[in-house]
Order: C-alpha cells, then sequence, then structure tokens
C-alpha cells in the first residue's frame, strides 16, 4: 500500500499570500489530521477530519482552515500568511475514526516545508 | 491540559549499547502513548502504539513501556546501531488529539 502522500514537497510565499497544501491518506484511511512542526513549538495540532467532517480543531487562528474530500483527501489553507507560519506541515492519516480510539496508529506523510518570505 | 516531556534532549552514545529514552506526560487519561521516529526534514514513521491497557509492546530490538499510574513511558533501544540515529518523539492519544513531546535527538557514533 502506498503511504501517505504530501503535495507539494517545498513551497516558498511571501506575507499576504495565502497557500493550499494536499494529503491523500492510506487507501482506506477516513481519518485525516494535521499538524504543524517548529524549531520552538515543536509538533502542534491543527485539525482532524473524519468523514469530510472535522471533528477536532488546535488552538490556532482562523487563517487556518481545511476541509476533507469524499474520496478522504484533505487540503488545507492558509491565508494572510505571517512568517510565523514558516514550518513543516504534516499530514496523519488512520484507519479507524479518529485520534481517540485506542488502537489507531497515526501514519504521516513527509510533510510540506512552507517558507514564507 | 496535556504536557509532554522528553529527557534526555540530545544523546549520544557508542555503537552497541543499549539505551533508554524517557517521556513522561501530566495528564494519565491518555488512551495509547505512541513512539515515532523523525530523521532530518523527513516525517514521522511510528515506532510502537502502547494502548491505554497494555504495560508494553515490542517490535525487534525496541521495547516500549507504559506506566499511566505514574505518567511515564520510556523505550528501550537493544544493541544501537548508526541507522537509529535519529530524533524520537512520544505522543499521548487524548481525546482530541495527540500531544507530542519536543523529542530526542540521538546519536549512535559507529
Amino acid at each position: 500500500k502506498a503511504g501517505v502522500t504530501q503535495t507539494p514537497r517545498y513551497l516558498i510565499k511571501t506575507r499576504g499570500q495565502q497557500v493550499t497544501l494536499s494529503c491523500s491518506p492510506i487507501s482506506g484511511h477516513r481519518s485525516v489530521s494535521w499538524y504543524q512542526q517548529t524549531p520552538g513549538q515543536g509538533l502542534q495540532f491543527l485539525f482532524e477530519y473524519f468523514s469530510e467532517t472535522q471533528r477536532n480543531k488546535g488552538n490556532f487562528p482562523g487563517r487556518f482552515s481545511g476541509r476533507q474530500f469524499s474520496n478522504s483527501r484533505s487540503e488545507m489553507n492558509v491565508s494572510t500568511l505571517e512568517l510565523g507560519d514558516s514550518a513543516l506541515y504534516l499530514c496523519a492519516s488512520s484507519s479507524g475514526r479518529g485520534v481517540a480510539r485506542g488502537t489507531d496508529t497515526q501514519y504521516f506523510g513527509p510533510g510540506t516545508r512552507l517558507t514564507v518570505l | 491540559k496535556q504536557e509532554v516531556t522528553q529527557i534526555p534532549a540530545a544523546l549520544s552514545v557508542p555503537e552497541g549499547e543499549n539505551l533508554v529514552l524517557n517521556c513522561s506526560f501530566t495528564d494519565s487519561a491518555i488512551y495509547n502513548l505512541q513512539w515515532f521516529r523523525q530523521d532530518p526534514g523527513k516525517g514521522l514513521t511510528s515506532l510502537l502504539l502502547i494502548q491505554s491497557s497494555q504495560r508494553e509492546q515490542t517490535s525487534g530490538r525496541l521495547n516500549a513501556s507504559l506506566d499511566k499510574s505514574s505518567g511515564r513511558s520510556t523505550l528501550y533501544i537493544a544493541a544501537s546501531q548508526p541507522g537509529d540515529s535519529a530524533t524520537y518523539l512520544c505522543a499521548g492519544a487524548g481525546r482530541r488529539a495527540l500531544t507530542f513531546g519536543s523529542g530526542t535527538r540521538l546519536q549512535v557514533q559507529p
């Protein structure tokens, strides 16, 4: 089975622009989560989707949004980019109904490295 | 709010040594505890998942334990190899999301 794929792998944007990142989960997985990783804050939870519904959201401003399609692929969007949004954005998928289901291993993609200039 | 701490932040050992990485968490109401490996600039690779009802899990040279009452988990790596060099992260699964520690950066010297 192919793993979690994320596109693009690298992005360079300028402040004020917006960006869309894409994540394709492992085939058959319906739960997709997004995390932001920075040297200062480590890995922080953004949001989780299951069957096209956002189940949970982390403590990020409304500039960060996401969605999930019927084929379980997910996108996240960041509007009005700030320098502090520079980070590695990681997507994870699992076969169960979400993070808090005991047995669900989270499988991570390689990430999208976003640099905001 | 769950907080996860990993000690030490960095570790350098000679090849062949057995080692233990530590992870502590403040909220014992976790559904599971997962250990991941991250190579520089890459995503996370799942190593082991311990359900809240379990005490340990083993995979090859890796053994992870979980003590919910004390809020601790350890990852034991036997007979370390240079290929084990990476950052190791633990994460507790709460009701909403995984909460990650800041990681232990391991360097195994040949």
